[in-house]
């Protein structure tokens, strides 16, 4: 089945160690988005690539970067991890079509900050 | 700017119970809409769309009627289970300007059902 995967799952950092997070595509898509949900809260968008444009949200930190070397895959580094960045880090893909918008989204990766 | 209200929760029902979650929208321009669920430890899975004003979504027996005169979508489904026990999150897309689309999220509804 075509789907979103990201991995790891799960993933325990230090404060301040740098770490990636990683997701993964077999739909084609060619936009793919990272979300931020912090407990009991609606994803936030952080930013996304449309094909191999780089699109960031205002508020969206600096310590956080992308990397999309093709089209399956998408990356989510934290420079420098605060406590304040562990959540839930939600990968999803489109694709940009008349009349089809919806995103599909991945399982999520668990970020705890130690 | 854009944006969706749903009702608050959490929401508590027996199994086979009526669900009504209530969801309206402002936005500029003429939104898709969406109902996502997400169960616990898990990514969002899409429920069900709407494109169009007087469109029906419906999936899994759970159904939501695009109102462009009340702007609202609200989600229900006739006879609950506990396994659609979740967090249900109504969202409405427009295009982004970067040439893609952007979902705009409600804050969810927590629905547990119980039997």
């Amino acid at each position: 089945d075509a789907m979103v995967i990201q991995n790891p799952r799960y993933q325990v950092t230090q404060f301040g160690k740098p770490v990636t997070l990683s997701c993964s595509q077999t739909l084609n898509h060619n936009v793919m988005y990272w979300y931020q949900q912090k407990s009991s809260q609606a994803p936030k968008l952080l930013f996304h690539y449309y094909d191999k444009d780089f699109n960031n949200e205002a508020d969206t930190p600096d310590n956080f970067q992308s990397r999309r070397p093709n089209t399956s895959f998408c990356f989510l580094d934290i420079r420098s991890p605060g406590l304040g960045d562990a959540a839930m880090y939600l990968c999803a893909t489109s694709r940009v079509r008349t009349g089809s918008y919806e995103q599909y989204f991945g399982p999520g990766t668990r970020l705890t900050v130690t | 700017g854009d944006s969706v209200t749903q009702m608050e929760g959490p929401v508590t029902l027996s199994e086979e119970a009526f669900l009504t979650i209530n969801c309206t929208y402002t936005a500029t321009g003429y939104p898709s809409l969406f109902w996502y669920v997400q169960y616990p430890g898990e990514g969002l899975q899409l429920l069900l769309k709407a494109t169009k004003a007087d469109d029906k979504g419906s999936n899994k027996g759970f159904e939501a009627t695009y109102r462009k005169e009340t702007t609202s979508f609200h989600l229900e489904k006739g006879s609950v289970q506990v396994s659609d026990s979740a967090v249900y999150f109504c969202a409405l897309s427009v295009p982004s300007g970067a040439g893609s689309y952007q979902l705009t999220f409600g804050k969810g509804t927590k629905l547990s059902v119980i039997p």
